[in-house]
């Protein structure tokens, strides 16, 4: 089945402890990104990546880091989480036709809880 | 990018046909528009895309008038599972640059 797989799906954590979100895609797609959804605000990109080693910022970088040695794969790294990044996480991916992409398919959301 | 303004908020009831409107007077010539559906906790679903004139499929329509300063997300007969939030956007055609969400529209059907 084609999909988009993000782990984990909950997580509770405190200020300061480093973590990392997965997000995997089996449809051999070009394109992925990472976004947060916080009531009133919609969705808001944090980075996005067009191929393997070559990612950019999004509209909400500060506090993120996203790797892309691996097609398939994007995680999300908080090195040092805070509360203000207490959110739902949604991670995306997409063909790309020439330099743009196209319908992206969405991951289930990691809800994230930094106390 | 092009920004995107939306109503916050549309009510309707079963069986209606529902138009949600979307403003983006500054689109550009290699942009086209996506919208986007939602449901509470899932992620974002791919609905209808479209450059100009009308775009139809088997869930709905898209209307872009000539100017594309506008276009017109048409759900034909909704029913209580049409309730979301619906996402416009504006997309390059010619590069993957970031993407700008919104806020959305959230619609509400009732019984």
């Amino acid at each position: 089945e084609a999909q988009v797989t993000q782990n984990p799906r909950y997580l509770i954590t405190v200020t300061g402890k480093k973590l990392t979100v997965t997000c995997s895609q089996n449809m051999n797609h070009e394109y992925m990104s990472w976004y947060r959804q916080d009531p009133g605000l919609g969705l808001r990109q944090i980075y996005y990546s067009m191929n393997v080693e070559v990612t950019d910022k999004g509209d909400v970088p500060e506090g993120y880091k996203v790797s892309r040695k691996e097609k398939r794969n994007f995680p999300l790294i908080l090195e040092s989480p805070s509360p203000n990044q207490t959110s739902l996480y949604f991670c995306a991916s997409s063909f790309l036709s020439g330099n743009s992409y196209n319908e992206q398919f969405f991951g289930p959301g990691t809800r994230l809880t930094v106390l | 990018l092009a920004k995107t303004t939306q109503p916050i908020s549309m009510d309707s009831y079963e069986g209606q046909e529902v138009n949600i409107t979307c403003s983006h007077n500054n689109i550009a010539t290699n942009d086209y528009i996506t919208w986007y559906q939602q449901f509470p906790s899932q992620g974002p679903r791919f609905i209808i895309q479209g450059y100009k004139t009308k775009v139809t499929n088997e869930v709905a329509s898209l209307f872009i008038p000539a100017d594309r300063k506008s276009s017109t997300l048409s759900l034909p007969r909704v029913s209580l599972s049409d309730t979301a939030v619906y996402y416009c956007l504006v997309v390059s055609s010619s590069s993957a640059s970031k993407i700008i969400f919104g806020s959305g529209t959230r619609l509400s059907i009732r019984p």
